[in-house]
């Protein structure tokens, strides 16, 4: 168990709908990565926050938005899902650790828009 | 960022050691080498990383070359468990907390019993 928590685990929706994936990183972990790993794409670095500023941006695209909370936690928010959206989103904290960071990944949510 | 070249897959047998390599030739001064691995249906697993010396920890060794233009990840004992995709990744060090992972294709490890 990494103690990253995302939820919810899997999510079904429809073409054109907005879905909200939650992630609450490590008891005092600053930074929370989202990442998107779909069959043909691979792992992607999506967006960075840090203690609740955006502080890298990744292969976002602009129907997607998140944000980190005062309590840590943050959001991704998806909305026009199109069927190329289906992926497992990963959420990841980071700790500092000899000179450089290493992240901690949550278990994903699968989502599958139909 | 720099790129890293890994073979797409490799195979090992159980409780025998296993030596992923990763080359990294436009590697700079600045750049640490971490690897991660993805067991299937979780999400990535930091392993180790390393900026010139070799480092150890209770998951694995990594060599690195002097040159650093290349390294190797060695799991001293296979398990069933150890089978995943293996990510050699490099990560500049004065990036400071901007500075995002890139996961490339990796290696798949399998492991016989």
């Amino acid at each position: 168990d990494s103690g990253v928590t995302q939820t919810p685990k899997h999510l079904i929706t429809a073409t054109g709908q907005r879905v909200t994936l939650r992630c609450s990183p490590r008891s005092g972990d600053l930074s929370v990565y989202w990442y998107q790993q779909s069959l043909d794409q691979g792992l992607q670095f999506l967006i960075q926050y840090y203690n609740g500023e955006e502080r890298a941006k990744g292969n976002i695209l602009e129907r997607f938005s998140a944000q980190q909370f005062p309590d840590l936690h943050s959001e991704l928010n998806l909305s026009s899902l199109e069927l190329g959206d289906s992926a497992l989103y990963f959420c990841a904290s980071s700790v500092w650790d000899r000179g450089n960071e290493k992240l901690f990944f949550g278990s994903g949510t699968q989502l599958s828009v139909l | 960022d720099a790129k890293t070249t890994q073979p797409n897959s490799m195979e090992s047998n159980e409780e025998e050691p296993v030596h992923l390599p990763c080359n990294h030739s436009t590697i700079s001064g600045t750049d640490y080498i971490h690897w991660y691995r993805q067991l299937p249906s979780q999400g990535p697993e930091y392993v180790i990383h390393g900026l010139t010396s070799n480092v150890n920890n209770r998951m694995a060794s990594l060599a690195i070359a002097e040159d650093r233009k290349s390294s190797t990840l060695i799991l001293h004992r296979a398990t069933l468990r150890d089978a995943a995709v293996y990510y050699c990744i490099l990560r500049d060090g004065m990036g400071g907390a901007t500075n995002k992972l890139i996961f490339g294709t990796g290696t798949l490890l399998a492991v016989q019993p």
